[in-house]
């Protein structure tokens, strides 16, 4: 089945950077878009960047621009969220997810399980 | 503050027709299709709707709409388990950005 396995919790010190990977199985990973989203602690849906498999473009929100570097490994199926210059708030969790077409119009179809970033001194 | 207004919560009860609505401008839901998400307990957020399409697996008593610049997701014959936050998102070309509303707390009672 399609699956998106992402890794594991990290605990960052103010300034640092944190690189979570999302490794996609179950499909034909250069088909389909991967995008990333994070969720703050009691706090809604914020979407960061995603990666069309259509193009190859990859579009950022502007609030994490030359902050945040999103690649792809298409020899394993990843793809990586680089987030430099880490903030106490950019504590949260991290889903990556699936980015598919449906009548025209972009939506999420499948997610990971998320990944939490502490950002503590 | 969001692109997408939703309600801050609904209830319920077993058997009732819910809908919650999604607010937003010609920018972004007068424009583009909505898509709606379940979390659970804050656990990975669920599609269970593109637009007014069922992704696999959604149960049918999940149905989408889209009026203008609003969109609902109603829950026809409400059940214990759709106790959940739920989010709408679409794009917004004049943010350039994929954009959330900040979602609805659903009590069922």
């Amino acid at each position: 089945q399609v699956q998106l396995v992402q890794s594991g919790g990290e605990v960052k010190k103010p300034g640092a950077s944190v690189k979570v990977s999302c490794r996609a199985s179950g499909y034909i990973f250069k088909d389909y878009g991967i995008g990333w989203v994070r969720q703050a602690p009691g706090q809604g849906l914020e979407w960061m960047a995603w990666f069309s498999g259509y193009n190859g473009n990859i579009n950022y929100a502007q609030k994490f621009q030359g902050r945040l570097t999103m690649t792809t490994d298409t020899s394993t199926n990843t793809a990586y969220m680089d987030l430099r210059s880490l903030r106490a708030d950019d504590t949260a969790v991290y889903f990556c997810a699936r980015r598919t077409v449906v009548e025209g119009d972009w939506y999420f179809d499948v997610w990971g399980r998320g990944t939490l970033v502490t950002v503590s001194s | 503050q969001s692109a997408l207004t939703q309600e801050a919560s609904v209830s319920g009860t077993v058997g009732q027709k819910v809908t919650l609505s999604c607010s937003g401008n010609n920018n972004n839901i007068g424009s583009y299709a909505v898509g709606w998400y379940q979390q659970i307990s804050h656990g990975p957020p669920k599609a269970v709707m593109f637009g007014n399409s069922l992704p696999s697996g959604i149960p049918d008593r999940f149905s989408g709409s889209k009026s203008g610049t609003t969109a609902s997701l109603t829950i026809t014959g409400l059940q214990p388990e759709d106790e959940a936050d739920y989010y709408c998102s679409t794009w917004d070309y004049s943010l350039r950005a994929q954009v959330f509303g900040g979602g609805t707390k659903l009590t069922v009672l």
